[in-house]
């Protein structure tokens, strides 16, 4: 049965920083990763899509990797906002299912 | 495209009745969620229909929650009795068919039961 990590479970880091989400799984059958962010209260928003095929995919400051054969994904946020801050989730599709990781609460110290 | 809408988007109701959630999916999808999220267990997936045609619901927590979706644009999932354990957030989400296909996300339905 898949399962998705993420750590830590918590972040805080002052403005201007970078910074970097982890994300795991157990079984590398996937057909691809994405990372979503959550705001308080709201829906899942996709940020970043990367089918199995692909090593990594950029939007602006954020850039993921992916290595399917560890089972290991990144999410690298550059020059970190106060904006940035939210739950960012990641989730593995097998078929027609997506498994989703409990998230990284991410707090941005102005 | 107005997206996936949800509705209510917020419900609270006394433990014993009936819950009815609301979705209706963005159009010319053919694949739609359920998922639940709470504190304890994250984001969840209860059902999925393809087609009107419900594929997979080993997520649906017991027989107390039943799902439908007797046309393309329009899709129910149901508690009764609804019990406290039952408070969560429930979304939507639709898609195209396949497994390359991006899942777009209602903005939930935050259900308390008291």
């Amino acid at each position: 049965k898949q399962e998705v990590t993420q750590i830590p479970a918590a972040l805080s880091v002052p403005e201007g920083e970078n910074l970097v989400l982890n994300c795991s799984f157990t079984d590398s059958a996937i057909y691809n990763l994405q990372w979503f962010r959550q705001d308080p209260g709201k829906g899942l928003t996709s940020l970043l899509l990367i089918q199995s095929s692909q090593r990594e995919q950029t939007s602006g400051r954020l850039n993921a990797s992916l290595d399917k054969s560890s089972g290991r994904s990144t999410l690298y946020i550059a020059a970190s906002q106060p904006g940035d801050s939210a739950t960012y989730l990641c989730a593995v599709k097998e078929d027609d299912k997506i498994i989703f990781g409990k998230g990284t609460r991410l707090h941005i110290l102005p | 495209d107005a997206g996936v809408i949800q509705s209510p988007r917020h419900e609270v109701t006394e433990m014993g009745q009936e819950v009815t959630l609301r979705c209706k999916p963005i159009s010319g999808h053919n694949s739609l969620f359920w998922y639940r999220q709470t504190m304890m267990r994250g984001l969840e997936l209860l059902i999925y229909f393809n087609n009107n045609v419900p594929i997979d619901d080993s997520g649906m927590p017991e027989d107390r929650f039943s799902a439908k979706m007797p046309n393309a644009s329009f899709s129910t999932l149901k508690i009764q009795p609804s019990e406290p354990r039952d408070s969560a957030v429930y979304f939507c989400a639709s898609s195209l068919s396949g497994a390359q296909k991006t899942q777009y996300f209602g903005p939930g339905t935050r259900l308390l039961v008291l």
